[in-house]
């Protein structure tokens, strides 16, 4: 069965203190890697596609990496203001494709 | 460029009454998804339409909710008769073409909580 892993379910850090958020997924046919930002009460906002293992996209504080089996996000030097849930989403599938959402990060930033 | 517009932001309703939820996509998108966000999940898949026609709708509960996309524009999507359950945000997304990896765009959803 597809299926999309985020760990962890929440992620409290101080500011200025870097750390990972990992999307691990079992799917056939992977097609493309999503990072999405969700602030309360909002819609989910785009961050990156990645397509293929050993790409790598960056945006300001965050930078996102993908293998065979796992991508990260990584957050460097983090400020109040990253605080959100970050969620990891696929598309795969041969012909349709898929795309199937895991159940996010809650980021807490503290100054 | 205008993003993904939806309405009502907000609705509540008893069990058992119906509901209709209205989501107009980006200018030129050819597919539309709709999604269901349950409080602490990610968002599922109910229903993405290729222009007018349906592409996926097996997570759809088809005893219950309904969609449709006239002129490959607006879309509505409608719960009869809605049960505790289904208390959630709903998401409305659109892509520009569907075909291969193709980033979708989310509307700010619509909250619904049913009584």
């Amino acid at each position: 069965e597809d299926q999309v892993t985020q760990s962890p379910e929440a992620l409290r850090l101080q500011e200025g203190e870097s750390s990972s958020l990992n999307c691990s997924y079992t799917v056939s046919g992977l097609r493309g890697l999503f990072w999405y930002r969700q602030d309360p009460g909002k819609g989910p906002e785009f961050l990156f596609t990645l397509y293929s293992a050993g790409e790598e996209k960056e945006k300001e504080r965050l930078k996102a990496t993908l293998t065979k089996k796992e991508s990260f996000l990584h957050i460097t030097a983090p400020k109040p203001e990253d605080s959100a849930t970050y969620l990891c989403a696929v598309q795969a599938g041969t012909g349709g494709f898929k795309t199937i959402f895991g159940a996010g990060t809650r980021l807490f930033v503290k100054a | 460029e205008a993003g993904v517009a939806q309405s009502p932001r907000y609705k509540i309703i008893e069990k058992r009454q119906s509901v209709a939820f209205w989501c107009n996509p980006i200018s030129g998108h050819a597919t539309l998804y709709w999604y269901q966000q349950i409080l602490g999940q990610g968002p599922k898949l109910l229903i993405q339409f290729q222009n007018n026609g349906v592409v996926d709708d097996s997570q759809l509960p088809k005893d219950r909710f309904s969609a449709e996309r006239l002129k490959g524009v607006d879309s509505t999507l409608k719960i009869q008769p809605a049960k505790l359950e289904d208390s959630a945000v709903y998401l409305c997304a659109s892509s520009f073409s569907g075909a291969g990896v193709d980033t979708q765009y989310f509307g700010p959803g619509t909250r619904l909580t049913v009584l």
